[in-house]
């Protein structure tokens, strides 16, 4: 089966605008989870959908936000960039059969904020 | 509050020698425990988790709930085990949540 996949690899944005990250799930599986890679935070839980809901939520201000769709492929949005978004974006998904199964990360999606 | 406490920053050791790297939780439920590994340019993937009880690339965790720990050993290093490891803990309830330690950078010298 493919990997998780995410677009774009790479992203350069100003401060202010907003950007929108894309994440492609292994296929069957229907749960994918976001999180934030910093070098001063770690790896942080944004957020996690299934069946298109989203059932968990990091503590993030609401200006991050995600969708997911049918196909379970899943879209996070971050409107009014800050310097301290630059980070890189993982994706990742399971197959969700108890809630706690193994997570598949995508290679991520750097992002800059300038 | 969940939370993974990882001590080391830094490992370092020569090829052959043992290495442990430390992992402590903090959880007052039944955790599921998980050690992922990230080669370098490489995306993150799982090494083991302790439901499974399998040894992979020669290393084992056991999950030890009265120390609340899961370090990860393996006997023998291998230069090839140079990476960033990182301990991470979710639960019953937690959809899929994982929360993280903050690595380990492990560095296997010839």
């Amino acid at each position: 089966k493919a990997g998780v996949t995410q677009t774009p690899r790479y992203l350069i944005k100003t401060r202010g605008q907003q950007v929108t990250l894309s994440c492609s799930p292994i296929s069957g599986h229907r749960s994918v989870s976001w999180y934030q890679q910093t070098p001063g935070q770690g790896l942080q839980f944004l957020f996690e959908y299934f069946s298109e809901t989203q059932r968990n939520k990091g503590n993030f201000p609401g200006r991050f936000s995600g969708r997911q769709f049918s196909n379970s492929r899943s879209e996070m949005n971050v409107s009014t960039l800050e310097l301290g978004d630059s980070a890189l974006y993982l994706c990742a998904s399971s197959p969700d059969r108890a809630g706690t199964d193994t997570q598949y990360f995508g290679p991520g999606t750097r992002l800059t904020v300038l | 509050a969940q939370r993974v406490t990882q001590p080391e920053k830094l490992l370092s050791v020569f090829k052959g020698a043992p290495v442990e790297l430390k992992c402590n939780y903090s959880y007052s439920g039944s955790p599921e425990l998980f050690w992922y590994v990230q080669y370098s340019r490489q995306r993150l993937q799982l090494l083991l988790r302790h439901i499974s009880r399998e040894s992979i690339k020669g290393f084992t965790a056991d999950l030890n709930k009265g120390e609340t720990s899961f370090h990860l050993k393996k006997p023998f290093a291998q230069e090839e085990d140079s990476a960033m490891y990182y301990c991470a803990l979710s639960f019953s309830g937690g959809y899929n949540k994982l929360i993280f330690g903050a690595g380990t950078r492990l560095a296997v010298h010839p």
